[in-house]
């Protein structure tokens, strides 16, 4: 059955590009979470739609990154201006409920290498 | 301090073995859940628990709220079990965004 997907697998960006990272989450899931997972890190939270509305960007690093989600399914995390410290596996997962409820279902991660 | 603490780290086990790791917790929680990430990257969820003690398989979770301490046993364990499993729980009160332990690497040796 379809899980979350993302896309591209792995993006090797130079420094001062712009990149832009795309989530597929569960058909019919409301909830979508960015994560990002630094080398031998656990994921640290970075943002949080239920449908198409941001309640929650507190996790994004700085105001270089930006999500988005407009039709509440498909979600993208841009990175403007990239630095090396922003070398990462990011995560999306999506759950079928809002709020509390809901196993998360993690797609396979973008792994960016900034150089 | 991180709010989420996995021991150990690492961990070796011979084929066979039982296993535990450990987490603890200095939040208030909703949920907790353990993952399983295998190299590469894939997280896949194992249990999301909030009280009491669950069992799938040769995994057995457990989680004692009061102590905020949960473990994940891994019965006769085998070679394919190896992946770093992580601890994350899901704040009291929040959208459901999870805080993340650092994970443990297990390694079981045929």
């Amino acid at each position: 059955g379809a899980g979350v997907s993302q896309s591209p697998r792995y993006k090797v960006a130079k420094r001062g590009q712009d990149v832009a990272l795309r989530c597929d989450p569960i058909s019919g899931h409301v909830s979508l979470f960015w994560y990002q997972q630094a080398l031998g890190q656990g994921p640290e939270f970075l943002t949080y739609f239920q449908n198409e509305a941001q309640l929650d960007k507190s996790g994004l690093p700085s105001d270089r990154f930006f999500a988005e989600r407009p039709e509440g399914s498909v979600s993208t995390l841009k990175i403007q201006r990239t630095q090396q410290e922003d070398s990462a596996v990011y995560l999306c997962a999506s759950s079928l409920a809002g709020g509390e409820l809901g196993t998360q279902y993690f797609g396979p991660g973008t792994r960016l290498t900034v150089l | 301090k991180n709010e989420v603490e996995q021991s150990p780290q690492n961990l070796t086990a011979q084929e066979g073995e039982f296993i535990t790791i450990n987490c603890s917790y200095s939040v208030g929680i909703s949920a907790l859940h353990w993952l399983q990430q295998h190299p590469g990257g894939g997280i896949v969820s194992l249990f999301m628990l909030s009280s009491g003690k669950k069992k799938h398989g040769r995994l057995i979770a457990t989680i004692n709220i009061q102590e905020k301490h949960s473990s994940l046993h891994i019965t006769a364990s085998h070679p394919r079990d190896s992946a770093v499993y992580i601890c994350a729980v899901r704040r009291g009160g929040s959208q459901g965004n999870l805080i993340f332990g650092k994970g443990t690497k297990l390694s079981v040796k045929p």
